[in-house]
């Protein structure tokens, strides 16, 4: 089974700090993606790496930036945390470009920015 | 437009029943698509993948395309409580290997 592991659960953090999401996945895969979730905009692309060293921009990556120096870890920055980011944040992964590559889920980190 | 719009719900339905989720998307996206559940606080899962026109089955769900209408659905038969979730609607991005989501469906079964 695919694991994709978020480094925390619940993160609380104030305005202005700088944050980092971690994530790893065991499986291998070149593709790895960050989402956020919020209640009925549904899930938004902020960055995605098809490979080690390489990133690239989604929907809204406004104040976000990412790092992907391993190919199992992809982490997400909040360089200056605002409160309009308090959000669920999701990390997946998927395998090479193909037909189909089905993204698999971390279990998600809940940001809260005060 | 959106490039892929779903009915918020919630949707109710009795145990037993059968339960029909409705997404519709543009021209903007491919025609392959994914649907994924979500129970609350959780993260999605992959439920049901389908890529080509008609009908795909597996157990109690079905998944149908129609890509005359840009229509994609999904039937849960035999509705249980344990379905209760959202469920979110996942085409392939035409260009690159990027998923889009709708923002999900809330399906509530009644017992």
């Amino acid at each position: 089974d695919v694991k994709v592991t978020q480094s925390s659960r619940y993160l609380v953090k104030r305005t202005g700090e700088k944050v980092f999401l971690e994530c790893v996945q065991d499986m291998d895969h070149e593709n790895m993606f960050w989402y956020r979730q919020d209640p009925g905009l549904g899930l938004r692309l902020i960055y995605f790496s098809y490979d080690v060293k390489m990133k690239e921009k989604g929907d809204i990556p406004e104040g976000y930036s990412v790092s992907r120096e391993k190919k199992e870890r992809f982490s997400l920055i909040l360089e200056s945390a605002s409160t309009n980011q308090t959000s669920m944040y999701l990390c997946a992964s998927s395998p090479p470009r193909g037909r189909l590559s089905p993204l698999h889920f971390g279990n998600g980190t809940r940001l809260t920015v005060t | 437009q959106k490039e892929v719009e779903q009915n918020s719900g919630p949707l109710s339905v009795p145990e037993g029943a059968i339960a029909s989720l409705n997404c519709t998307y543009s021209d903007r996206v491919s025609q392959s698509f994914f649907w994924y559940r979500q129970y609350s606080g959780k993260s999605p899962e992959l439920i049901m993948s389908i890529y080509s026109n008609g009908d795909k089955e597996d157990g109690r769900f079905t998944a149908q395309l129609n890509k005359a209408s840009q229509y994609v659905s999904l039937l849960i038969r035999d509705s249980q409580p344990s379905d209760s979730a959202t469920y979110l609607c996942a085409p392939i991005k035409e260009y690159g290997n990027k998923l889009v989501f709708g923002a999900g469906t809330i399906l509530r079964v009644k017992s």
